[in-house]
């Protein structure tokens, strides 16, 4: 139990054009989502919290207008990364509160390459 | 500020040598400190959930211990399998913090 699949797992993109990233919860709801960003051999990076049916809250120095998230269900996140450029390029992972032992899952992550 | 930090950054083992890898943290209040291991190009998988100083917790060849300043992950007699990297992370408000990780190589 407590899948979370998150699509798509690589994309490459043109500068200037915008990409989506979906995170769905499988088998439960999930009411807080996470996105996370990961540079090379280092840590995952906390970008916002995605609340369902609300604004998602940003961590400072992330972009609101780049990085737009809407949570309109509760299985449902995504992430869209706007007029990409190649310093956006990175892996980001989605990750969901489920309320059980484990606490947090999280998605396999999409490697985002802009050239 | 909530911080974690791991160490060390990389460790090199070979198969069967048992070792320890450890996290110190400094957080208001912990709500929980979590252990993941990443294998390259995924995302983190679950290992451990601690709550409280002098829990344990163990699976395999791991086991997870909590003190009030630092967590340990104690590897029992790795195989190559274990090779990954650890990550940290603790509890601050709703979301995970986590650190940098220990990159893990087992050799046989």
């Amino acid at each position: 139990g407590a899948v979370v699949s998150q699509h798509p797992s690589r994309v490459i993109c043109k500068s200037g054009t915008s990409v989506k990233i979906e995170c769905r919860s499988l088998d439960f709801q999930a009411t807080t989502m996470f996105w996370y960003r990961q540079f090379p051999k280092k840590s995952l990076m906390l970008m916002a919290t995605s609340n369902e049916g609300s604004k998602a809250t940003y961590e400072q120095g992330v972009e609101k207008d780049k990085f737009l998230i809407n949570h309109a269900s509760l299985t449902l996140s995504t992430l869209t990364v706007t007029s990409a450029h190649p310093e956006d390029s990175s892996f980001y992972i989605c990750s969901a509160r489920t309320g059980m032992a484990y606490g947090y899952t999280f998605g396999s992550g999409t490697r985002l390459t802009v050239v | 500020e909530d911080q974690v930090t791991q160490s060390p950054e990389a460790l090199r083992l070979q198969e069967g040598e048992s070792s320890s890898l450890n996290c110190s943290y400094t957080v208001s209040g912990l709500r929980g400190l979590f252990w993941y291991r990443q294998d390259p190009g995924k995302g983190p998988e679950f290992l451990f959930t601690l709550y409280s100083a002098g829990e344990e917790k163990e699976k395999e060849r791991l086991k997870a211990t909590l003190t009030k300043k630092e967590s340990f992950l104690h590897i029992t007699a790795p195989k190559p399998e274990d090779s990954a990297t650890y990550l940290c992370a603790v509890q601050a408000g709703t979301a995970l913090i986590f650190g940098k990780g220990t990159t893990l190589s087992v050799s046989s």
